[in-house]
């Protein structure tokens, strides 16, 4: 089983939709959890940490955390042809795993 | 956000050469850095976790003889691939964190490994 497991996508939504992108884990003892954007061809980007179950909700963004069930998602509102990147889950134990990342694609 | 640099953003090298990269924290001490490599249209690879002061881990089938890495102080980590050969061709992207749990993490901008 993957440390850190995301569909790798592409999921497809129209301008001003919401789009969700998930993730699990398989370490229970995993205390951090963060989403990054990356674009092709660039490093990624830090949207949102998370370390307490429950929601956390930046501008667009809301992250969402169920430790019992090890489980991470993001919601990204009113998405815009601008969010079209890999989003990646990262989980942090004593050490920093990314899953594979979700491909999304906002269309006009 | 805070600033990580790495450099170079991009290198050619012959085949045999090594190359060395760099990867600072600009306004943080870094206790802990991760080094990564991705393949075209994969997700990261973990390689090594350094925390200053002390050895690199490195993962389960990265070679670390041939990937030399250095956390010499809190704001610099080196890596250094040693007798390049075209399938380390790669982009190579380091992390940066200021403390362990419940920190973010920051990434340099990487840099695109091309050996010939």
């Amino acid at each position: 089983q993957k440390e850190v497991e995301q569909n790798s996508g592409p999921l497809s939504v129209p301008e001003g939709a919401i789009a969700s992108l998930n993730c699990t884990y398989s370490d229970r003892g995993s205390q951090s959890f963060f989403w990054y954007r990356q674009y092709s061809g660039k490093s990624p980007e830090l949207i949102m940490s998370i370390y307490s179950n429950g929601d956390k909700e930046d501008g667009r963004f809301t992250a969402q955390l169920n430790k019992a069930s090890q489980y991470v998602s993001l919601l990204i509102r009113d998405s815009q042809p601008s969010d079209s990147a890999t989003y990646l889950c990262a989980v942090n134990t004593d050490k920093l795993i990314f899953g594979t990342g979700t491909r999304l694609q906002v269309f006009p | 956000g805070a600033v990580v640099s790495q450099h170079p953003s991009w290198v050619i090298c012959k085949s045999g050469t090594s190359v060395k990269i760099e990867c600072r924290s600009l306004d943080f001490q870094a206790t802990t850095m991760f080094w990564y490599r991705q393949f075209p249209k994969q997700s990261l690879m973990l390689m090594a976790t350094s925390n200053e002061g002390s050895k690199a881990t490195y993962e389960q089938g990265v070679e670390k003889d041939k990937f030399l890495i250095n956390h010499a102080s809190l704001t610099l980590s080196t890596l250094t691939v040693t007798s390049a050969h075209p399938e380390d061709s790669s982009f190579y992207i380091c992390s940066a964190m200021a403390g362990t749990l419940n920190t973010e993490a920051f990434f340099g901008q990487g840099t695109r490994l091309t050996v010939v």
